[in-house]
């Protein structure tokens, strides 16, 4: 049972345009979500959160929307760059745990 | 570089043998936790230790066990290995101390081969 989806395996994206990453969940006690970025051959990356108190965290280029009716987050890279190339993991921690659930990946391709 | 470490890099072995990866975490984080990256699969949390004692553990088998020394560093035994059990295994630490506030720093991973 895949708490988290992240339906798309892959994007490609041209550089100096918006990559928008999607994520889906399904448990209601889901009330933090992570972004991770993981380049090959490395540990996965902490990028960017967002509690479910809000609907917007925003970080440099990079910003989390959530929608919580929608059970929906979103990761916007702005602009995109080359080194953005990796796979990107949505995950999320349910209320009273320290379990990260991940979802299986986004691989993001940023071409010139 | 997260600051944890992770040894092994690779480790290739049969079915039936048994295996340890080692863990040790960033300078000053109390929790470790493990997860297991299988083929095409997300990562999957498999056990969490804070300061030296389970906390929180996830879908983790039977035959697979970990421990926290009190240096903190923590070992994940697997143990009747089967070729299923192939996969990246990845440590992460944090401080421990304000859930969800609370940033996890993942270690290179460990790659096992069971042939």
């Amino acid at each position: 049972d895949q708490q988290v989806k992240q339906n798309s395996p892959s994007l490609s994206v041209q550089e100096g345009r918006i990559s928008i990453l999607n994520c889906d969940y399904t448990n209601s006690m889901f009330d933090y979500f992570l972004w991770y970025k993981k380049y090959p051959a490395e540990g996965p990356t902490f990028l960017i959160s967002i509690s479910s108190i809000k609907d917007k965290n925003e970080d440099g280029r990079f910003t989390v929307f959530l929608n919580k009716s929608a059970k929906h987050l979103s990761l916007h890279i702005v602009p995109s760059q080359p080194g953005d190339s990796a796979v990107y993991f949505c995950a999320a921690l349910a209320y009273n745990t320290d379990k990260l659930i991940f979802g299986t990946g986004t691989r993001l391709q940023v071409f010139p | 570089d997260s600051g944890v470490t992770q040894t092994p890099k690779h480790l290739i072995t049969a079915t039936g043998q048994r295996v340890t990866l080692r863990c040790s975490p960033r300078s000053g984080d109390l929790s470790v936790y493990w997860y297991q990256q299988s083929l095409d699969q997300g990562l999957q949390f498999l056990i969490q230790y804070y300061n030296g004692e389970e906390r929180a553990k996830g879908n983790i088998l039977e035959r697979f066990s970990a421990q926290q020394f009190p240096d903190l560093h923590s070992e994940l035994n697997l143990s009747s290995l089967e070729l299923g059990d192939s996969a990246l295994y990845f440590c992460a630490s944090s401080v421990g101390k304000q859930r969800a506030m609370d940033t996890q720093y993942f270690g290179p991973g460990t790659r096992l081969t069971v042939l």
